[in-house]
C-alpha cells in the first residue's frame, strides 16, 4: 500500500524567502509528527498532532515555524523568514498504535 | 515525562563481531519501546516493537531487543554484525496508555562496521 509521501523532495530557497513543505501521511493513521533533522545528527522532534487534540508545539524552534494538519490527513511545515540554519531534512511520520511510518523527507537548502 | 538515553553517540564493530546497542529509558510505568534504523541515504524503518508479554523481541534482519524493566533498559542485539548493519540506530519509548500517546526518541547511535 501507499507508504507516507512528502513534497517536494529537494527544496532550494534564498534567505528570507518562506517555505511549505507538504505531508502526505497514510490513510487513517490519526498520529502525525515532523523532525528536523541536520547533517550529521539525530531526530529533532517539531511538533505532533493527534487527532482532534490541540498540536503539540513544544519542539518549534521559533515563531518561524508552524504546521497545521487539514481534514485530520494532510499536514503543511511553513517555514517564514528562512535562515540558513534550517537548513536540513525535514521528516514527516505518521503513527498507528505509536508505530511510526516515515516518509522520505524533504531536503531544506537555504541560500 | 518520558525520556530515552542512547549512551553511545558511535560505535565501531568488526564484521562478525556480536553487537549491543543500549538504550535506557524514563516513564513511570511499562511503557512502549521501539527501534528504528536509517541506512546511509534512507529513510528510517521499524526494526522491532515491545508493546507486552514476552520480553526478548525479534526483529528484522536478525536483531532481537530485551526489555528488562528492572534497568529500565531495552538494548538493542545482534550475534554477528554484517557490514550492511553500518547504519543509525533510534531508540524509542512511548505510553502504554490511552490518551496522549506522542512517541520521544533518543538521540541514536551510530554504527560503523570494520573489515
Amino acid at each position: 500500500g501507499a507508504g507516507v509521501s512528502q513534497s517536494p523532495s529537494n527544496k532550494v530557497t534564498e534567505k528570507g524567502k518562506d517555505v511549505e513543505l507538504r505531508c502526505d501521511p497514510i490513510s487513517g493513521h490519526t498520529a502525525l509528527y515532523w523532525y528536523r533533522q541536520s547533517l550529521g545528527q539525530g531526530l529533532e522532534f517539531l511538533i505532533y498532532f493527534q487527532g482532534n487534540s490541540a498540536p503539540d508545539k513544544s519542539g518549534l524552534p521559533s515563531d518561524r515555524f508552524s504546521a497545521e494538519r487539514t481534514g485530520g490527513s494532510v499536514s503543511t511545515l511553513t517555514i517564514q523568514r528562512t535562515q540558513q540554519e534550517d537548513s536540513a531534512v525535514y521528516l514527516c511520520a505518521s503513527s498507528f498504535l505509536q508505530e511510526q511510518y516515515f516518509g522520505p523527507g524533504t531536503r531544506l537548502t537555504v541560500t | 515525562a518520558q525520556s530515552v538515553t542512547q549512551p553511545d553517540i558511535h560505535i565501531t564493530v568488526s564484521e562478525g563481531a556480536s553487537l549491543e546497542l543500549r538504550c535506557n529509558y524514563s516513564y513511570g510505568a511499562t511503557p512502549y519501546l521501539f527501534w528504528y534504523v536509517q541506512s546511509p541515504g534512507q529513510g528510517l524503518q521499524l526494526l522491532l516493537k515491545y508493546f507486552s508479554g514476552d520480553t526478548l523481541v525479534q526483529g528484522i534482519k536478525g536483531f532481537e531487543a530485551e526489555f528488562k524493566r528492572s534497568q529500565s533498559s531495552f538494548n538493542l542485539r545482534k550475534p554477528s554484525v554484517h557490514w550492511s548493519d553500518a547504519a543509525e540506530y533510534f531508540c524509542a519509548v512511548g505510553p502504554n496508555s490511552g490518551g496522549y500517546q506522542k512517541v520521544t526518541f533518543g538521540i541514536g547511535t551510530k554504527l560503523q562496521v570494520i573489515p
